[in-house]
């Protein structure tokens, strides 16, 4: 079992629709959680991260962690043809794993003009 | 954020030949990793570099495979030693300060090996 499970999708949705990301993981140390985007052959760009359960907004982006659940979201509103990539969830632990990111597989995203 | 410079973006080698990839940042930086992501798939770390000492292998990474460098707090380097065509992947540096100011990555070196 993958310590990080994410649908690779892909998702389309239409334009200005709310676009409704996750993953799931296992591993109950994980404490610092991020977001990244990544367009087709760029590397990934940091879209967010929080370090507690909750919700942290960013414009357009709102991430949730539940840890209870070890789940966590990432809801990007008014949807563009240029949030049109891959989104990816990346985890760690602190201490001796601190900076060892566990990426999930990534969602493809399409948004429809 | 730490803006990282990486070279080449991308290569075809012959295999049986080394390539080393370079990652420049803009700023001082603590961390720095080596990630690998084959198409079709995500990012699997392969190393941490350590500044001034040896870097730290992740499962089924080797140094021999995988020298890395880091001789300063803003440049490391990764060689893929003695290339098959099962090391064509896309490697990516990573690095930054942590915390709330999270980690950024280089833009990738797309590896062919034939």
């Amino acid at each position: 079992q993958k310590e990080v499970e994410q649908d690779p999708g892909p998702l389309s949705v239409p334009e200005g629709a709310i676009v409704s990301l996750n993953c799931t993981y296992s591993n109950s140390a994980f404490q610092y959680f991020m977001w990244y985007r990544q367009y087709s052959r760029k590397g990934p760009e940091l879209l967010m991260y929080t370090y507690s359960s909750g919700n942290k907004e960013d414009g357009r982006f709102t991430a949730q962690v539940d840890k209870s659940s070890k789940y966590i979201s990432l809801f990007i509103r008014d949807s563009q043809p240029s949030d049109s990539a891959t989104y990816l969830c990346a985890m760690s632990a602190l201490g001796d794993s601190w900076g060892k990111f566990q990426f999930g597989a990534g969602t493809q995203v399409v948004v429809t003009p | 954020s730490a803006v990282i410079s990486q070279k080449p973006s991308r290569d075809i080698c012959q295999r049986g030949t080394s390539l080393t990839i370079q990652c420049q940042v803009d700023s001082q930086v603590t961390m720095m990793f080596w990630y690998r992501q084959q198409p079709g798939q995500s990012l699997t770390l392969i190393a941490t570099a350590n500044q001034g000492s040896e870097a730290t292998y992740e499962s089924g990474f080797v140094i021999d495979k995988f020298p890395i460098s880091r001789p300063n707090l803003t440049f490391s380097t990764l060689t893929v030693s003695n290339m098959s065509p099962e090391d064509s992947s896309i490697y990516l540096c990573s690095g930054g300060l942590g915390g709330i100011y999270g980690y950024t990555f280089g833009s990738g070196t797309r590896l062919t090996v034939v």
